[in-house]
């Protein structure tokens, strides 16, 4: 059984660029969520994918979008960057939409904007 | 607004020793989760909390669930160094969002 995992691992970018995280899901789930990670902070709900389709979303802007395929793999797309997207962003997934049995995170895509 | 408290936010103790993290939240939830996350790593779910009531224990760490007070606890029993990190509860808002407190960084110290 594989775990979720996340690419790239790190990443720089300059602001005003765009840039696309990627996760694969544990196998066997069927939901991801993304989340935002400040330094010395909790992570921030950014949204959740059930069937390809958004299914519930943090209070983040319009410019944060995201897309799951058929095989439960989910991409994170950021445009417009802005020094405070500056973050570890996490990816989660989960058997049910609601978390019953928990989430499992990947690692992390460390993402500095410049 | 919502709110999830967690105290204390820096905790070191010594080894051998009990103490215990508070996490308050502001919003009615039947459902919390505890994690750890060590330095430069990812989350590590430790504890599912489904109901008012609920309490489960693996190894040294011990949580429970109040929803009635919306408290949740996460109790360390004689600390060993090997508990040293960030402990995270997390309070499930419905939506599939789930709201996580500031953190407890522990230090366990010989």
């Amino acid at each position: 059984e594989t775990g979720v995992t996340q690419s790239p691992t790190h990443l720089i970018k300059t602001r005003g660029q765009q840039v696309t995280l990627r996760c694969s899901s544990q196998s066997g789930h069927n939901t991801v969520s993304w989340y935002q990670q400040a330094l010395g902070q909790g992570p921030q709900f950014i949204f959740q994918y059930y069937r390809e389709e958004e299914n519930g979303r943090g209070n983040f802007p319009p410019r944060f979008s995201g897309l799951q395929f058929p095989n439960y793999s989910s991409e994170l797309n950021v445009n417009a960057l802005e020094l405070d997207d500056s973050a570890l962003y996490l990816c989660a997934s989960s058997i049910k939409h609601r978390g019953l049995y928990g989430y499992t995170f990947g690692s992390g895509t460390r993402l500095t904007v410049v | 607004e919502l709110k999830v408290e967690q105290n204390p936010l820096f905790l070191s103790m010594q080894e051998g020793k009990n103490y215990t993290i508070y996490c308050n939240y502001s919003t009615t939830s039947d459902r919390l989760y505890w994690y750890r996350q060590d330095p430069g790593k990812s989350l590590e779910s430790l504890f599912v909390l489904l109901s008012n009531g609920a309490v489960k224990q693996e190894g040294r760490l011990m949580a429970s669930l109040d929803t009635k007070a919306r408290l949740s606890t996460l109790h360390i029993t004689a600390a060993v160094h090997d508990l040293s990190a960030t402990y995270f509860c997390a309070v499930d808002i419905g939506l599939n969002d789930m709201r996580f407190g500031a953190g407890t960084r522990l230090t366990v110290k010989p």
